[in-house]
């Protein structure tokens, strides 16, 4: 597709439990970002890729929060040990190289739901 | 450290009535400024924003934002609401960083 593409579309884990949410940019985005957006709030920072290497993590919440981009296209969050503050919908955004006016493009999102 | 502020959380206005949607940033230098929507069960999508050049910018769907550095303010308004317009809309900053920075939103609901 043309778009950013998440999967998946929703995901019910219970606590404790490892969950991998995985994210295809679109193609030629050599930057890719992960947020997380809680209920009745903005989205939130978490990373971001530029090609194959984290360029900034400060937003992992803590060292349960892990992302790769190993060949410098898609991309996974890995959340261990999930807890039910984890409950979120975790968005994937992406963006031309180059371009530093910000403008982001976004997937729809893969909703967490840990039990 | 850079923050927005989305003054009301939910805004409600009839069809046909001017749209005002508040956004203020904190930032000791003129940021790039954006103002994004999302639509029920759809990603973020962008609706305009301000790189430094035209303070009065002009997105999509008749939405336009003025960037006011004396108030350091980017309110995004639209003359005339339509039924479709209904969405959570979210302004955010970057400096110089490559991170967006988002307010918490602002529900729109268009009453008919």
């Amino acid at each position: 597709g043309a778009g950013v593409s998440q999967t998946p579309s929703n995901k019910v884990t219970e606590k404790g439990k490892y969950v991998e949410l995985r994210c295809d940019p679109i193609s030629g985005h050599t930057a890719l970002y992960w947020y997380r957006q809680s209920l009745g709030q903005g989205p939130e920072f978490l990373i971001y890729f530029q090609g194959t290497g984290a360029a900034d993590d400060s937003g992992l919440p803590n060292d349960r929060f892990f992302a790769v981009r190993p060949e410098g296209s898609v991309s996974t969050l890995k959340i261990q040990r999930t807890e039910r503050g984890d409950s979120a919908v975790y968005l994937c955004a992406s963006s031309p190289r180059g371009d530093n006016t910000g403008e982001l493009f976004f997937g729809e999102g893969s909703r967490l739901t840990v039990l | 450290a850079q923050s927005v502020t989305q003054l009301g959380s939910h805004v409600s206005v009839s069809e046909g009535a001017l749209v005002l949607l508040r956004c203020n940033y904190s930032s000791s230098v003129p940021p790039y400024l954006f103002w994004y929507v999302q639509y029920p069960n759809q990603g973020l999508q962008l609706l305009l924003k301000y790189t430094s050049a035209a303070t009065l910018v002009k997105g999509i769907n008749g939405f336009e934002a003025e960037f006011k550095k004396s108030e350091t303010s980017f309110h995004l308004t639209k003359p005339s609401a339509h039924m479709s317009d209904a969405a959570e809309y979210f302004c955010a900053v970057k400096r110089m960083t490559q991170k967006l920075v988002f307010g918490q939103g602002t529900r729109l609901t268009i009453n008919p």
